[in-house]
């Protein structure tokens, strides 16, 4: 069982399209980071955010970290084909990360 | 830096016997995790080791699971009696924790993917 509750599981959307990732959990973490694995790679970190209520944007990607630090969302503007790849988010507590399952990002040209 | 290597990237093997993955984190890192990963799920913990010691295993972990990090460098994971259900992706990750911080960014390795017939 997931501590971290990732949606939409699978999102297809063309190239140019918006697009927006949630994570939510009933757990409250130190922080949350977001990942971006491609097939037969390992995860790589996108962004931590701490703070409660903070946001952060790198170019098109956009994270937000709810006040209550327990939920999480990624938006993405106008997105391209190299954006593909499964997000995931995670938590952290008590030294370790946990993830959740994921969300499986398809842009198509 | 090099990056975390594991080996190897790929094993098939037949029910009931023993694997033995290898991660060499990178260089200096304080932290090695043990994170496995099914189709259609996220990275699921294992364990961790600070430096030398191992400080958590997770429930996932059978009796027939043991990891090592022998000098606080690199690590084993071995699974004895290989089952179906252990067929899965097995990650290593490492980072450097300063202090009594929680936990900071992992670096992970390209995975050893693990097939039980």
């Amino acid at each position: 069982t997931q501590l971290l509750e990732q949606s939409p599981q699978f999102l297809s959307i063309q190239e140019g399209e918006n697009l927006t990732v949630y994570c939510n959990s009933s757990s409250v973490f130190s922080s949350l980071q977001w990942y971006r694995q491609e097939p037969g790679e390992g995860p790589v970190l996108l962004v931590t955010v701490v703070t409660g209520g903070e946001v952060k944007k790198l170019k098109r990607l956009t994270f937000q970290f709810g006040d209550a630090r327990k939920d999480s969302s990624l938006h993405i503007t106008a997105a391209q084909p190299g954006d593909t790849g499964l997000y995931l988010c995670a938590g952290a507590s008590d030294y370790k990360l946990s993830f959740g399952a994921g969300t499986t990002v398809t842009v198509r040209a | 830096d090099t990056g975390v290597s594991q080996d190897p990237r790929h094993k098939i093997t037949k029910r009931g016997q023993n694997v033995t993955f290898r991660c060499d984190p990178i260089s200096e890192h304080n932290r090695l995790y043990w994170y496995r990963q099914t189709l259609g799920q996220g990275p699921e913990f294992l364990t961790y080791f600070q430096n030398e010691a191992q400080l958590e295993k997770s429930r996932l972990l059978s009796d027939r699971f043991s990891a090592e990090r022998p000098k606080g460098s690199f690590s084993t994971l071995e699974i004895q009696r290989t089952e179906q259900g252990d067929s899965a992706m097995y990650l290593c990750a490492s980072s450097l924790i300063p202090g009594a911080m929680d936990t900071g960014e992992l670096f992970f390795g390209e995975g050893s993917r693990l097939t039980v017939l």
